[in-house]
């Protein structure tokens, strides 16, 4: 079974620019979470998607925004960027048979200059 | 607010040790508790849980103690080899089966 797959791997944007970063979670998985990981932070929560239904929210603002498709593929927004939006974001997909375990992807590197 | 704290940041630990990584958590709803292993360029992997209704789960070279009067659990690595050389990170989740995240313990483990 292929695992969890972000694209792209790494980007580079301008302050005030927008991204859009991608997620396939593993086949079968109807959950999708997102995270930042910042030094010194550990893996801050962004939201969680469910059947295409935001279904957790963390403390970010407005600007990081998500949705998820029919085929649970999920997308991440960052509007505005903000040069303390450099980091790594992490998707993970769960299955309806594990309440906490999630399967990560290996990540989107995202530097805003 | 941060509510899951790991507060040693780096651990460096002789082949063939034991390596002990603490976790502590604020939130007393928190009932489920996890580890996770994470290698540069890679997205973090799970490693073991425990649930609140016990003190210890083993699995293998891997034994998570909890304890939760003190808000407190703990991964043991016995006997400690190269490969385990990762960052560690410790989660909770309560009933809405949201994970929080500690910042992170970078183990090192000396030939």
């Amino acid at each position: 079974k292929a695992g969890v797959t972000q694209t792209p791997r790494y980007l580079i944007k301008t302050r005030g620019q927008q991204v859009t970063l991608s997620c396939s979670p593993i086949s079968g998985h109807r959950s999708v979470s997102w995270y930042q990981q910042t030094p010194g932070q550990g893996l801050q929560f962004l939201f969680e998607y469910f059947s295409e239904t935001q279904r957790n929210k963390g403390n970010f603002p407005g600007r990081f925004s998500g949705r998820q498709f029919s085929n649970s593929r999920s997308e991440m927004n960052v509007s505005t960027l903000e040069l303390g939006d450099s980091a790594l974001y992490l998707c993970a997909s769960k299955s309806l048979f594990s309440a906490y375990e999630q399967y990560f992807g290996p990540g989107t590197r995202l530097t805003v200059t | 607010d941060q509510q899951v704290k790991q507060n040693s940041p780096s651990l460096s630990v002789q082949e063939g040790r034991i390596s002990i990584l603490n976790c502590d958590y604020t939130n007393s709803m928190f009932d489920y508790f996890l580890w996770y292993k994470k290698y540069p360029a890679e997205g973090p992997t799970f490693l073991i849980s425990i649930s609140s209704i016990k003190d210890k789960n083993e699995d293998g070279r891997f034994t998570v103690f909890l304890n939760k009067s003190a808000k407190h659990l703990s991964l043991h690595i016995v006997p400690s080899q190269p490969g385990d050389s990762a960052v560690y990170f410790c989660a909770a989740s309560g009933n809405d089966y949201k994970l929080s995240f500690g910042a992170g313990t970078t183990v090192t483990v000396r030939a």
